[in-house]
């Protein structure tokens, strides 16, 4: 079955960058996610790339898609606390653009000070 | 402000009660989704619709049913309780798929159940 993987646990300092990766199944995919979940909240959508793109900047978020190993990573720039949350790589069902997502178990990220 | 309101934030209920938990949005979206989430096993879908009346099952539909006589609304029902679905139960929309629709999914605030 499908399955998209990253790990489940990072911990970095204040002020140093993080880097959450992901292995997703589909090459077909037209974009894949990034989502925040932070304590006791719904899940937002931090930011997301299309298929066609290697790499998407967005202030401190980089986004690197590598579509040969099938492999998606978020940069962090400068971590401040209120990152901490947990970090959820998802692509479609099917590679289309209905929403229906397939999440992976989400990473947590936890920024000491 | 575009937004998925979930009625209940905490509910607590018994073994074998019927459980309703409500998820209404304002955009206007086609396809409205019901997960669960649980330590470890992350995001895991139960039913999904993609229009008024209509419903498909997700990964695990067991124990539960759903509603959706309301573009808007879209309602998880859990027939009798048990303490297996204790959980955070989180509904989401999202637009019909094709154009320019990044297939974004926008998530309510989560709606935790506790069954004893």
């Amino acid at each position: 079955g499908e399955d998209v993987e990253q790990s489940l646990f990072l911990s970095v300092r204040e002020g140093d960058s993080s880097v959450i990766n992901c292995t997703y199944t589909d090459s077909s995919s037209t974009y894949l996610y990034w989502y925040k979940q932070e304590p006791g909240a719904g899940l937002q959508l931090l930011t997301y790339i299309f298929s066609n793109m290697d790499m998407k900047q967005d202030q401190r978020l980089t986004v690197l898609l590598n579509k040969k190993d099938k492999h998606l990573s978020l940069r962090i720039a400068d971590t401040q606390t209120g990152d901490s949350a947990i970090y959820f790589c998802a692509e479609p069902v099917w590679g289309g653009s209905q929403g229906n997502l397939i999440f992976g178990k989400g990473t947590k990220l936890s920024v000491k000070p | 402000d575009v937004k998925v309101t979930q009625s209940s934030r905490y509910l607590v209920k018994r073994t074998g009660e019927k459980v309703f938990l409500e998820c209404v949005q304002d955009m206007d979206h086609e396809n409205m989704f019901w997960y669960r989430q649980d330590p470890g096993l992350g995001l895991r879908l139960i039913y999904f619709s993609y229009d008024v009346k209509m419903k498909e099952k997700g990964d695990i539909p067991e124990g539960y049913s759903v509603s959706r006589e309301k573009k808007e609304r879209f309602s998880l029902i859990l027939e009798s309780a048990s303490t297996n679905q204790t959980s955070m139960y989180l509904c989401a929309s999202s637009r019909a798929g094709g154009g320019t629709n990044t297939g974004e999914l926008f998530f309510g605030e989560g709606s935790r159940l506790t069954v004893l």
